[in-house]
């Protein structure tokens, strides 16, 4: 059973362009969270997403960023318009759930740099 | 709002010594705390995850405690190596999201 796996593993994006992250759940799990890491600092909660729905986006900031995670294929987060700021490691993880327990498996991350 | 806090934020310690890593959580409504391994510039590594049901885990040389009544867990580390340096998180899981703390810098040095 694969991990979770991010791609690209490092990107570079000028100011002003578009980013695309992706992220495949380990088979099976259909629960996804992103979170961000900036330089110095410690990981913060972006988004929760299920199939086809958003259930938390507290954390997203309310500009340029978006994510989804269609029926079919990886999630998807998308920052518009990047500014040097975005610059972070994003990592993804999916949640497994069986009663009271729950464990989330984080992908390798994705690592943005905005020149 | 829940809060994760490590103490002390970096540690320099001689190889060979056992040595503490304290976390602490203000909403004690947790599923599970989990204690994260984080070289430099790569991922997480997951070393324990202990339920809200549980009172300690161990791996190896590593033991985790979970005292949920104070908000607190400890990691303790047995026998020290220069290759257990790294960045230490600890984090819990509430109902939708886990929340980290900033991290514990550990150097061991040989």
């Amino acid at each position: 059973n694969a991990g979770v796996m991010q791609n690209p593993r490092h990107l570079v994006r000028r100011r002003g362009q578009e980013a695309r992250l992706r992220c495949s759940p380990m088979k099976g799990h259909s629960h996804v969270y992103w979170y961000r890491q900036l330089p110095e600092e410690g990981l913060k909660f972006m988004v929760y997403l299920q199939k086809e729905n958003i259930i938390d986006e507290s954390g997203m900031p309310k500009e340029r960023f978006s994510a989804e995670f269609p029926k079919e294929g990886p999630s998807i987060l998308r920052i518009q318009q990047v500014v040097r700021g975005d610059s972070a490691a994003y990592f993804c993880a999916s949640l497994f759930g069986l009663g009271d327990t729950y464990e989330q498996y984080f992908g390798p991350g994705t690592r943005l740099t905005v020149t | 709002k829940q809060e994760v806090t490590q103490i002390p934020a970096a540690l320099s310690v001689p190889e060979g010594e056992n040595l503490v890593l304290n976390c602490s959580f203000t909403d004690s409504a947790i599923y599970n705390l989990q204690w994260f391994r984080q070289d430099p510039g790569k991922g997480l590594t997951s070393l324990l995850l202990i339920q809200s049901s549980q009172r300690e885990q161990t791996s190896g040389r590593l033991n985790a405690s979970l005292d949920k009544s104070s908000g607190r867990s400890t990691l303790y580390i047995a026998a020290s190596q220069p290759g257990d340096s790294a960045t230490y998180l600890c984090a819990v899981q509430g109902a939708q999201k886990l929340v980290f703390g900033q991290g514990t810098r550990l150097t061991i040095n040989p």
